[in-house]
């Protein structure tokens, strides 16, 4: 079983509209979590890191993490192409140093 | 330097050569980790060093991958005898500490390792 899972997608948004990238993860010990958005040829980019229970924005993106449910999600607002990337959660278990990683959601925009 | 930075960008090299792989972390940056990437597929751990030592080195796929890090700086992956498989982008990443479940890790570009 994968610790961390994320559907492949592709995922298609229109323009302008919300994304909604969800993440669940099977370690109940794990603590962190985190977002990471990978362009096609390039490496992955730190978008957002998330610990603690609820809701944490950054600009036109919010985090949401429920312990409970053991799921993390990552909202785009407003979508635009240049978001179009594959998408990777990311979790560590307290102060592990390992990171678990998701195999990542392609998501397209399309104007 | 500002961010991670691995040489070279890309590699190609004939089946059987060895070949070895730079990655120099942000500044500060204790913990150091290599991944590979092969293509549409996801990040697959290779190993992960706590300043020199590498506690973690089971990601490593055969004694023909090795890895070594001095001055808590840079890293270098080696790959000998290089197969076609290994064929790959090899990435690296930095984080301030790992005995800190808040710490972020941030990537290099990668090197692109054509075996042909």
């Amino acid at each position: 079983q994968k610790e961390v899972e994320q559907n492949s997608g592709p995922l298609s948004v229109p323009e302008g509209a919300i994304a909604s990238l969800n993440c669940t993860y099977s370690d109940r010990g794990s603590q962190s979590f985190f977002w990471y958005r990978q362009y096609s040829g390039k490496s992955p980019e730190l978008i957002m890191s998330i610990y603690s229970n609820g809701d944490k924005e950054d600009g036109r993106f919010t985090a949401q993490l429920n312990k409970a449910s053991q799921y993390v999600s990552l909202l785009i607002r407003d979508s635009q192409p240049s978001d179009s990337a594959t998408y990777l959660c990311a979790a560590r278990r307290g102060s592990n140093y390992q990171l678990i990683w998701g195999a990542g959601t392609k998501l397209i925009i399309k104007p | 330097g500002a961010g991670v930075s691995q040489s070279p960008s890309n590699k190609v090299t004939e089946k059987g050569k060895d070949v070895e792989l730079r990655c120099d972390p942000i500044s500060g940056h204790t913990a150091l980790y290599w991944y590979r990437q092969r293509l549409g597929q996801g990040l697959e751990f290779l190993i992960y060093f706590q300043g020199n030592s590498a506690p973690d080195k089971s990601g490593l796929p055969s004694d023909r991958f090795s890895a070594e890090r001095t001055g808590e700086s840079v890293s270098t992956l080696t790959i000998q005898r290089t197969q076609q498989e290994d064929s790959a982008v090899y990435l690296c990443a930095s984080s301030l500490r790992a005995g800190q479940a808040n710490t972020e890790a941030f990537f290099g570009q990668g090197t692109r390792l054509t075996v042909v």
